[in-house]
């Protein structure tokens, strides 16, 4: 199974902040590789797919990047809306597996 | 507009069985693979199992295999999960989402809201 780790495990930060979260797979996945946003009690949103796509309707301060094994997620320019716990996914090969979540704090 | 809405969870108990159903609307279900991915509380997501759009294939997570069945009713836009001999660790919220953007069945595009199933005596 293809392990996935995320750094940090939670970071706080100020509005305007530009935050960077990296996700690392065990071996190579390409870039299938997804992002997505949790708020509490909510269902995950999407927000980037095969590493670096912005799935419809996300805002353009979220980006993506990476291929192969190390990846990254950078949010621009955190606004209030913005904290929340963030996941990556790889869906190159079964098991689909998860990183266990960044949470983004107020700082 | 996509809407995946689950139905079915509540209480079980540790060896019990339970169904759950995700009625979907919005686009062409019958081409769609679908998934479903768990979360127990406090925890992280975990993909279950994934079906694709004419049920020909069927994949499934280790700690679920054998004990749940992925299935779906194309003409009823519904997509079920089997579960039977219910652990207490199977308590999470599940989620059916979609997948199978770019042929890749695990590139989840839309997310239903959840439906808590808890195993307990």
């Amino acid at each position: 199974d293809i392990q996935m780790t995320q750094s940090p495990s939670s970071l706080s930060a100020s509005v305007g902040d530009r935050v960077t979260i990296t996700c690392r797979a065990s071996q190579g996945i390409a870039h299938y590789l997804a992002w997505f946003q949790q708020k509490p009690g909510k269902a995950p949103k999407t927000l980037i797919y095969d590493a670096s796509s912005l799935q419809g309707g996300v805002p353009s301060k979220f980006s993506g990047s990476g291929s192969g094994t190390d990846f990254t997620l950078t949010i621009s320019s955190l606004q209030p809306e913005d904290y929340a716990t963030y996941y990556c996914q790889q869906y190159n090969s079964y098991p689909f597996t998860f990183g266990p979540g960044t949470s983004v704090h107020i700082k | 507009e996509v809407h995946l809405l689950e139905s079915g969870g509540g209480l079980a108990q540790p060896g019990g069985s339970l169904r759950l159903s995700c009625a979907a609307s919005g686009f062409t279900f019958s081409t769609s693979a679908m998934n479903w991915v768990r979360q127990p509380p406090g925890k992280g997501l975990e993909w279950v199992a994934t079906i694709s759009g004419d049920a020909g294939v069927a994949y499934y997570a280790d700690s679920v295999k054998g004990r749940f069945a992925i299935s779906r009713d194309n003409s009823k836009i519904t997509l079920y999960l089997h579960m039977s001999s219910l652990r207490v660790d199977d308590t999470a919220v599940y989620y059916c989402a979609r997948g199978g953007r770019g042929g890749y069945y695990g590139d989840i595009d839309y997310w239903g809201q959840g439906t808590l199933v808890t195993v307990s005596s």
